[in-house]
């Protein structure tokens, strides 16, 4: 147990909708980095997140959002869905910002959204 | 940006015989991070390299970072079931950089 959460588990919705994933850090993690994992494909970094202030952008697609709540859990906003955006979309969390140096990261159990 | 390559996508062994995985940078790295993804599972640290050249050993892992500190590599010995899984490389503190990963089957 890695000690970040994340819910839900699953996620099944349709084209065109909007749902939003829920990632909690472990405890005392002030940075909260949000991937996407395809079937069969690697992990794409999408946003990081330091102590409610966005710090690093990857490749997030306009129609996803996130954000950092004060008591630092995050959520992930994916809106206009569309079947290529089924995934299974991780949550990991580090003590740190990693600005200069890279920190551990502790992942999450991940999200598997499927989209119909 | 920087770009990093993960060599082989796909390796299977019988279980006994070694394995290595590459991750190559077009770029000098600061440091490189490996992680190990279960089937099923989410990816799990195993360790992180800093210094030019450095090796460092977790029973039959092997983790080498080269002298120019542009690639690095994951050598398993005497590959177990329990070894299987994928491995990744991580750089980049900037942006989150991971490898494509190489995917470890094991035949017992």
């Amino acid at each position: 147990d890695s000690g970040v959460t994340q819910t839900p588990k699953h996620l099944i919705t349709a084209t065109g909708q909007r749902v939003t994933l829920r990632c909690s850090p472990r405890s005392g993690d002030l940075s909260v980095y949000w991937y996407q994992q395809s079937l069969d494909q690697g992990l794409q970094f999408l946003i990081q997140y330091y102590n409610g202030e966005e710090r690093a952008k990857g490749n997030i697609l306009e129609r996803f959002s996130a954000q950092q709540f004060p008591d630092l859990h995050s959520e992930l906003n994916l809106s206009s869905l569309e079947l290529g955006d089924s995934a299974l979309y991780f949550c990991a969390s580090s003590v740190g910002e990693g600005r200069w140096i890279q920190e551990t990261q502790y992942f999450g159990p991940g999200t598997r959204l499927l989209v119909l | 940006g920087q770009q990093v390559m993960q060599i082989p996508q796909y390796q299977h062994v019988q279980e006994g015989e070694d394995f290595t995985t590459y991750c190559n940078s077009s770029t000098t790295l600061s440091n490189i991070q490996w992680y190990k993804q279960r089937p099923g599972g989410h990816p799990v640290f195993l360790i992180q390299l800093v210094k030019s050249g450095e090796v460092k050993k977790q029973k039959r892992l092997t983790f080498q970072f080269g002298e120019a500190k542009k690639n690095s590599s994951l050598h398993i010995t005497a590959t177990q079931t329990t070894d299987v899984g994928t491995y990744f490389c991580r750089t980049n503190a900037g942006k989150s950089t991971f490898g494509d990963g190489t995917t470890l089957t094991v035949k017992p």
